[in-house]
């Protein structure tokens, strides 16, 4: 197994530029996560997906989109990128039925808009 | 999610000392879970508590669950090089699927 992988690894953006930051797991996990974490700050959620076609917004989901058309796929899209949304990006996925498990996390992508 | 707060932010210790971060509620906490994070790398699940005064042990690592539910602790006994990194709790409400990250405590260990 894989486990999750994201890609890109690393991303410049320039202000105004959109991009997708792709998440994959092959754990068969019903439940996945988009997190951003900024230096000395923890981990924030930003939208969160409990199965296939069925999304919910996290702590902080100004500025991102996401969708979840297969169980093992959940992109995350930046419209109209900005400075406050450089950080690194964390996708995780997890099974468990009534409350969150073990969370299992990709590498990260790290982000920077300038 | 609630708010936790974890202390200290930081902690420097030298090889062979122990190290404890807690995690503190102001409200009673569901369930707890810590992760450790490497420099430059991902957080990866060390445990998960969910019992009231719960006591777990992963070799040098001990992890408690307050009586009341309301804070946490993970404990490293005479630490080494590798335990280099920021342990994170981070906790969910009752029957959520949403976790709530601490700020961490970034742990150097000094040889």
């Amino acid at each position: 197994n894989a486990g999750v992988t994201q890609t890109p690894k690393f991303r410049i953006l320039k202000i105004g530029q959109s991009m997708t930051l792709q998440c994959t797991q092959d754990m068969n996990h019903n439940y996945m996560y988009w997190y951003r974490q900024d230096p000395g700050m923890g981990l924030k959620l930003i939208y969160y997906s409990v199965g296939a076609g069925i999304t919910d917004k996290g702590e902080v989901p100004n500025g991102y989109n996401v969708s979840r058309s297969t169980t093992e796929d959940f992109p995350l899209r930046l419209e109209l990128a900005a400075p406050s949304q450089t950080s690194v990006y964390f996708c995780a996925s997890s099974y468990l039925a009534g409350g969150p498990g073990e969370q299992y996390f990709g590498p990260g992508t790290r982000l920077t808009v300038t | 999610g609630q708010q936790v707060m974890q202390i200290p932010q930081y902690q420097h210790v030298q090889e062979g000392e122990d190290f404890t971060t807690y995690c503190n509620s102001s409200t009673t906490l569901s369930n707890i879970q810590w992760y450790k994070q490497r420099p430059g790398g991902h957080p990866v699940f060390l445990i998960q508590l969910v019992k009231s005064g719960e006591v777990k042990k992963q070799k040098r690592l001990t992890f408690q669950f307050g009586e009341a539910k309301k804070n946490s602790s993970l404990h490293i006994t005479a630490t080494q090089t590798t335990d280099v990194g920021t342990y994170f709790c981070a906790e969910s409400g009752a029957g959520s699927y949403q976790l709530t990250f601490g700020k961490g405590t970034k742990l150097s260990v000094i040889p």
